[in-house]
């Protein structure tokens, strides 16, 4: 079946440190692969996505590069900033009905 | 601005209770879900909707119900027989429920069993 494995969080770093959020799928075919972000108290809204091997999806600074040789679809900032604490998950859909298959999620706490 | 709405924001229930938890949307969007959240656990699937008068079970649909009698809205009724429904619970609508539709989520429901 398909799944979706996220590094464990919290992740703790400074106001500028880079980022990266390890993710990895398991899926048959060709999935397509997101990230979403919850800010504290809130739903999910998208950050950004990836429909096809080698795309790179990227918003508000951050990038993550469908990876299919290595199932693989990392999250990364160059300088994150305290507004970007939140909880970050990665989730896949595959073809034919769109269930969204999330991992575990993983918290960033950035500070000043 | 379009959006979905969730109503209430926390809810607290005696044991033995249901409760019905709102989602309204004005996107015209065809497809809706109920997710559920706990803590370390990501989001499941608990129903899902592709067009009024449709619906079908997620992962964990036991001891859920739901309707869709209008697009706009979707209700989630959390009965007596949900052995552990103390979560964090999303509403979110899609285009359709096929393809890589972009999921819009709302702010969510806290239902707390006392």
């Amino acid at each position: 079946g398909n799944s979706v494995t996220q590094m464990e969080g919290p992740v703790t770093l400074s106001e500028e440190a880079f980022l990266t959020i390890n993710c990895t799928y398991t899926a048959t075919g060709y999935p397509s692969l997101f990230w979403y972000v919850q800010y504290p108290g809130e739903g999910l809204q998208l950050l950004l996505k990836a429909t096809k091997a080698d795309d790179k999806g990227s918003n508000k600074g951050f990038e993550a590069t469908y990876r299919k040789e290595t199932t693989s679809f990392h999250l990364e900032k160059g300088s994150v900033q305290v507004s970007d604490s939140a909880v970050y998950f990665c989730a896949l859909t595959n073809t034919g009905f769109q269930k969204l298959v999330f991992g575990t999620g993983t918290r960033l706490l950035v500070s000043p | 601005d379009g959006g979905i709405t969730q109503s209430p924001k926390y809810l607290f229930r005696k044991e033995g209770q249901n409760v019905t938890l709102s989602c309204e949307q004005n996107l015209n969007h065809d497809a809706m879900y109920w997710y559920r959240q706990d803590p370390g656990q990501g989001l499941r699937l608990i129903y899902y909707s592709q067009i009024v008068n449709d619906f079908q079970k997620g992962d964990i649909a036991e001891g859920y119900s739901v309707s869709r009698e209008k697009k706009e809205s979707f209700p989630l009724t959390v009965t007596s027989a949900q052995k552990n429904p103390t979560a964090f619970y999303l509403c979110a609508s899609s285009i359709a429920a096929y393809g890589a539709n972009v999921l819009t989520f709302g702010a969510g429901s806290r239902l707390t069993v006392l």
